[in-house]
């Protein structure tokens, strides 16, 4: 069964910190996301990542930075965190290719960060 | 700019009857593929069917369906003898060769299905 663990589940964070959103993938993927989710917006795409030590921008990067150190980790990071960056955030790995079920999302529980 | 929508926001049902649920999408590619998800209310986000650009046929899984005009870039997800456990929020997402493949979501559809 294809597992994506995300951490911390919950976070309330000061504006201006620091903030690092993990997450780890066994499903051996080459691709993982980072969404996020606001009432409305259903999920936009912040960050992704085909191979490790390299990443690329979504639709909305702005204030938000990743990095790919190994194939199973995948980390969002709010360098200086703003009451707009409120939101749940779900990280998600998919294997390569176009066909089957190879491009289907396998999603994390999701993180629930509150910037005060 | 948007480029996948799901112009209802809510939507109901009652037991046993058939439910559609639209997504229009925007795209220049020749090879896309259509995928549906279903967030539960815990948050949790399940696959449920996805429809590959090139395949003329409508994909069906169990009681999922889709109706794809590719033509009209609109597919339509089609779940039958809808029960309440089918309550939730339906997202369709749009993955392109040219994007990595990166899948774009709609803003949803919320349905609940009355007992």
């Amino acid at each position: 069964e294809a597992a994506v663990t995300q951490s911390p589940r919950s976070k309330v964070a000061v504006t201006g910190g620091k903030v690092t959103l993990s997450c780890h993938q066994t499903n051996n993927h080459d691709y993982m996301y980072w969404y996020r989710q606001d009432t409305g917006h259903g999920l936009r795409l912040i960050h992704y990542s085909y191979v490790a030590d390299s990443t690329e921008k979504g639709d909305i990067p702005d204030g938000y930075k990743a990095s790919r150190p190994s194939q199973e980790n995948f980390s969002l990071i709010l360098e200086l965190a703003s009451l707009s960056q409120t939101a749940v955030y779900f990280c998600a790995s998919s294997g390569p290719g176009l066909g089957g079920s190879q491009n289907t999302l396998y999603f994390g529980a999701g993180t629930r960060l509150s910037v005060l | 700019a948007q480029r996948v929508t799901q112009v209802q926001p809510t939507g109901s049902s009652q037991w046993g009857e058939e439910v559609t649920l639209d997504c229009s999408y925007e795209t220049s590619e020749y090879f896309y593929r259509i995928f549906w998800y279903r967030q539960l209310f815990s948050g949790e986000m399940v696959f449920l069917i996805y429809q590959p650009s090139f395949d003329t046929q409508n994909q069906r899984s169990g009681r999922y369906s889709v109706v794809f005009q590719k033509s009209f870039k609109s597919i339509s997800l089609v779940i039958s003898a809808s029960q309440p456990e089918d309550s939730g929020t339906y997202f369709c997402a749009l993955s392109e060769l040219r994007n990595n493949n990166a899948p774009r979501f709609g803003a949803g559809t919320k349905l609940s299905v009355k007992p």
